[in-house]
């Protein structure tokens, strides 16, 4: 059994370009959920995504995208860039169903936008 | 608005006992109490949860209060490789829309 695995670890953007991050989810996991952690904060929830559905959003501009794919990895997008964008991006797997919920977290990308 | 409340740090010496504690005092009767934690330079991970009943795995226990607006994680034997941020998160079953809402969490510090 593998386990989520993020890429790229780190990255540098310029303000106004576009990113995408990757995530490949737990082996048997149907649900994704992606977040941003700033510096000493703990993670805001971005949205989360089941059979390839976006099944919920945070508090985030509409330039926050996601993909799921058949094979559940995902993909988080963030269009134009800010400063504040500036974070590490965490995606978690889960599999809903279970009363658990249990989610099962990525090391992260840390995204420097300068 | 994170629905728990925790102090941001926590000192403890390793080898002891540590004794987390977490304020909920809105929690509702399909909130499930999750706790996780983030060792430096990592993605959280999964410690331990529970709904009315105490708890125990190999990680941690998790003691509820009988009225269920507060909990303790407890670290039986601390060791230097427990240092990290512990979230406490409460979890409606009932929400599908399956959101984690964090505070900022306590940072636990053990000393060797």
């Amino acid at each position: 059994e593998t386990g989520v695995t993020q890429s790229p670890t780190h990255l540098i953007k310029t303000r106004g370009q576009q990113v995408t991050l990757r995530c490949s989810s737990q082996s048997g996991h149907n649900t994704v959920s992606w977040y941003q952690q700033a510096l000493g904060q703990g993670p805001q929830f971005i949205f989360q995504y089941y059979r390839e559905e976006e099944n919920g959003r945070g508090n985030f501009p509409p330039r926050f995208s996601g993909l799921q794919f058949p094979n559940y990895s995902s993909e988080l997008n963030v269009n134009a860039l800010e400063l504040d964008d500036s974070a590490l991006y965490l995606c978690a797997s889960s599999f809903v169903g279970l009363s658990t919920d249990t989610q099962y977290f990525g090391p992260g990308t840390r995204l420097t936008v300068l | 608005d994170a629905k728990t409340t925790q102090p941001n740090s926590m000192e403890s010496n390793e080898e002891e006992p540590v004794h987390l504690p977490c304020n909920h005092s809105t929690i509702s009767g399909t909130d499930y109490i999750h706790w996780y934690r983030q060792l430096p330079s990592q993605g959280p991970e999964y410690v331990i949860h529970g709904l009315t009943s105490n708890v125990n795995n190999r990680m941690a226990s998790l003691a509820i209060a009988e009225d269920r607006k507060s909990s303790t994680l407890i670290l039986h034997r601390a060791t230097l490789r427990d240092a990290a941020v512990y979230y406490c998160i409460l979890r409606d079953v009932e929400d599908s829309n399956y959101q984690l809402i964090w505070g900022a969490g306590t940072k636990l510090i053990i000393k060797p």
